[in-house]
């Protein structure tokens, strides 16, 4: 089975900060790789994926994440912290048997 | 565009008691899954399913039952609800059964139970 794993379950960066949100995964197998963002009250909505092709994905609201096969790595990154971004961050990764596994979250505080 | 609804939003039962949360999508997605959502835990998979006719478990399934008679529907019911199953549970769907298609969530389900 897959796991997910997301270092720090609270992280507080300043607003115009470099945003660095960590997950590692591990996989036999090339995965597919995914994070979504929720805020409160709402379901999950997906920032970015990684499937194939090039390594560097960009997403919504100025997300992009890095996929490094070597370090088994993708980590979030935002240039400049805004205070909507404050919200709940997951990595998710799935393979090729219809099931996705998300990590346990990071919960991103902005700080004006 | 409706995309997926999830009723009802908040829950409370008795130890003991039935109830099914109801999941609907109007996307024509083929693929549907049921997860639970507890602090520190992230959200981990009950069941799924790549269509109608088809379901399967996941990491989590004791405890629940689903049924897919439709594309657009897929119910999760609790037969016998325990404390441990206070959660807020979450009905997603994607377009493909390939799992590099994203998942579509709904708003969620808040279950209490006493």
């Amino acid at each position: 089975a897959q796991s997910v794993t997301q270092l720090g379950s609270h992280v507080s960066v300043s607003e115009g900060a470099l945003v660095l949100l960590r997950c590692n995964y591990s996989s036999s197998v090339p995965p597919y790789l995914f994070w979504y963002v929720q805020y409160p009250n709402q379901g999950l909505q997906l920032l970015l994926k990684y499937t194939t092709g090039a390594t560097l994905v960009k997403g919504i609201n100025g997300f992009e994440a890095e996929f490094k096969k070597s370090e088994t790595s993708f980590h979030l990154t935002k240039p400049s912290a805004h205070m909507s971004d404050a919200a709940e961050y997951f990595c998710a990764v799935s393979d090729t048997g219809n099931q996705f596994y998300f990590g346990t979250g990071t919960s991103l505080t902005v700080i004006p | 565009n409706a995309g997926v609804t999830q009723t009802p939003k908040f829950q409370v039962l008795k130890t003991g008691q039935s109830m099914t949360l109801q999941c609907a999508q109007d996307m024509n997605h083929e693929y549907m899954s049921w997860y639970r959502q507890d602090p520190g835990m992230g959200l981990r998979l009950i069941h799924y399913s790549v269509g109608a006719g088809i379901t399967d478990q996941g990491e989590v399934p004791n405890g629940y039952n689903v049924s897919r008679s439709t594309t657009e529907d897929f119910p999760l019911r609790l037969l016998s609800a325990a404390p441990s199953q206070t959660s807020v549970y979450f009905c997603a769907s994607s377009g493909g059964v390939a799992t590099n298609e994203k998942l579509f969530f709904g708003s969620g389900t808040q279950l209490s139970v006493l």
